[in-house]
């Protein structure tokens, strides 16, 4: 049971590169979400979908763009790198059936230098 | 502007004992909280929740204890194991249009287990 897949792991990148960040459940969940921790801080929430075709904005959406094309894959992409996107980013899906908890990838360390 | 804290940053506690971790929220408009334990270089894994009709919820060895009043809540493990030796992250979410479930996180609190 795979659960949430990440990739990749971690990545390097230069400043004003672009990249996406891969997410995929298997969960059949309807609900996906992606956050971003900073050294000794909580998670912060990016973007969020509701299901294929919706996305909506977080807390902290600028410097990033989403997409939900399948219920199954969530991708997160960084346009223009910046310093400040330098994070560990965890993508999560939950079902949609009253208040069920998130479930959690592994994340993907991203440096950018 | 935070509105979960973890006050907390690290609680050491010895085996067998009782660990208590704590976390205040400013948002009355928080209606479910959810605690996550996180291993070094893992995802967050949920752990217990509460919502706000409730003041108390248990689950082995894990409760966790809402007071709506003093917008505060606290995990307590009993007995404490060296395999909860983690990172615990308090996490809250406010009423939402299609329950969507934001989850806004606290700071995190490392409790470290001693045999």
């Amino acid at each position: 049971n795979a659960g949430v897949t990440q990739t990749p792991k971690f990545r390097i990148l230069k400043i004003g590169q672009s990249m996406t960040l891969q997410c995929t459940q298997d969960m059949n969940h309807n609900y996906m979400y992606w956050y971003r921790q900073d050294p000794g801080m909580g998670l912060k929430l990016i973007y969020y979908s509701v299901g294929a075709g919706i996305t909506d904005k977080g807390e902290v959406p600028n410097g990033y763009n989403v997409s939900r094309s399948t219920t199954e894959d969530f991708p997160l992409r960084l346009e223009l790198a910046a310093p400040s996107q330098t994070s560990v980013y965890f993508c999560a899906s939950r079902n949609n059936v009253g208040n069920q908890p998130q479930h959690f990838g592994d994340g993907t360390r991203l440096s950018i230098l | 502007d935070q509105q979960v804290k973890q006050n907390s940053p690290s609680l050491s506690v010895q085996e067998g004992r009782i660990s208590i971790l704590n976390c205040d929220y400013t948002n009355s408009m928080f209606d479910y909280f959810l605690w996550y334990k996180k291993y070094p270089a893992e995802g967050p894994t949920f752990l217990i929740s509460i919502s706000s009709i409730k003041d108390k919820n248990e689950d082995g060895r894990f409760t966790v204890f809402l007071n709506k009043s003093a917008k505060h809540l606290s995990l307590h493990i009993v007995p404490s194991q060296p395999g909860d030796s983690a990172v615990y992250f308090c996490a809250a979410s406010p009423r939402g249009i299609q329950g969507a479930q934001k989850l806004v996180f606290g700071q995190g609190t490392r409790l470290t287990i001693n045999p």
